[in-house]
C-alpha cells in the first residue's frame, strides 16, 4: 500500500540554525501539506501546497517558514532560523485530486531545537 | 476560524462496551467531517469520513452527522484495550478544501 515517508524521523538542532524537513507524498497524489504537533497539544495546519505553488497557509506559517517542491517526489518544509518554540512533530500528508480523498499522513518528524 | 472542540477526556470504557466520542464545530459551510485516531507518538490515522447527515457505519465505527446541530459523533462498538488512543476531530469547509482543522483530541482508554 502507498505511504507518505518523511525523513528525518528525528532532527535536533540548535537555535537559529536551519532545518529541512523532507517528505514524499504518495506518488498521484495532487495536493501537500504540512502539519504541526507540540507535545500533548492539537495538530496545527501550516500549510497546503497545489499545482507548484501555496494554496493556503495558518498564521503559524509566517516568514521563517517555506515550502518546496524541488523535483516530482519531494516536498520539502524550511524553517530559517528555529526557535525553541519550534519543537515538535512535524507531519506531512498528502491527498489525491478530489475534497473528499482521504488525507494520508506521513510517520512525522520529531524537532528539537536546543 | 473555523473551531472544532472536542472533550479532551480521558474517556474510560469497560472493554467490549460501547465508546461515544463527540466533537462540534463552529462553522456552517463546514462540508466534510473526519475522524483520525492516533496513538501516542504517531501520526493520525483516518477512520471515518462523513460528508451528509445522519449515520455511516464501518465494521465496529460508526459515524454521526448532524449539521443543523453542528455536532459530529464517533460511535465505537465493542470497545477493545487496541482502540486505546485519541481521536481527533477534523472538518474542512465548503470555502476552502485546502485546510483542515483539527479538535484537540479526546482520549480513550479502553479497560480489559
Amino acid at each position: 500500500e502507498p505511504e507518505v515517508t518523511q525523513t528525518p524521523s528525528h532532527q535536533v538542532t540548535q537555535m537559529g540554525q536551519e532545518v529541512i524537513l523532507r517528505c514524499v507524498p504518495i506518488s498521484n497524489h495532487l495536493y501537500f501539506y504540512w502539519y504541526r504537533q507540540i507535545l500533548g497539544q492539537k495538530v496545527e495546519f501550516l500549510v497546503s501546497f497545489y499545482n507548484n505553488e501555496i494554496s493556503e497557509k495558518s498564521e503559524i506559517f509566517d516568514d521563517q517558514f517555506s515550502v518546496e517542491r524541488p523535483d516530482g517526489s519531494n516536498f520539502t518544509l524550511k524553517i530559517r532560523s528555529t526557535k525553541l518554540e519550534d519543537s515538535a512533530m512535524y507531519f506531512c500528508a498528502s491527498r489525491g485530486q478530489f475534497p473528499t480523498d482521504t488525507q494520508y499522513f506521513g510517520p512525522g518528524t520529531r524537532l528539537t531545537v536546543l | 476560524q473555523k473551531e472544532v472542540e472536542q472533550n479532551s477526556g480521558p474517556l474510560s470504557v469497560p472493554e467490549g462496551a460501547i465508546a461515544s466520542l463527540n466533537c462540534t464545530y463552529s462553522d456552517r459551510v463546514s462540508q466534510s467531517f473526519f475522524w483520525y485516531r492516533q496513538y501516542s507518538g504517531k501520526s493520525p490515522e483516518l477512520i471515518m469520513s462523513i460528508y451528509s447527515n445522519g449515520d455511516k457505519e464501518d465494521g465496529r465505527f460508526t459515524a454521526q452527522l448532524n449539521k443543523a446541530s453542528q455536532y459530529v459523533s464517533l460511535l465505537i462498538r465493542d470497545s477493545q484495550p487496541s482502540d486505546s488512543a485519541t481521536y481527533l476531530c477534523a472538518v474542512i469547509g465548503a470555502d476552502n478544501f485546502n485546510k483542515f482543522y483539527f479538535g484537540s483530541g479526546t482520549k480513550l482508554n479502553v479497560k480489559p
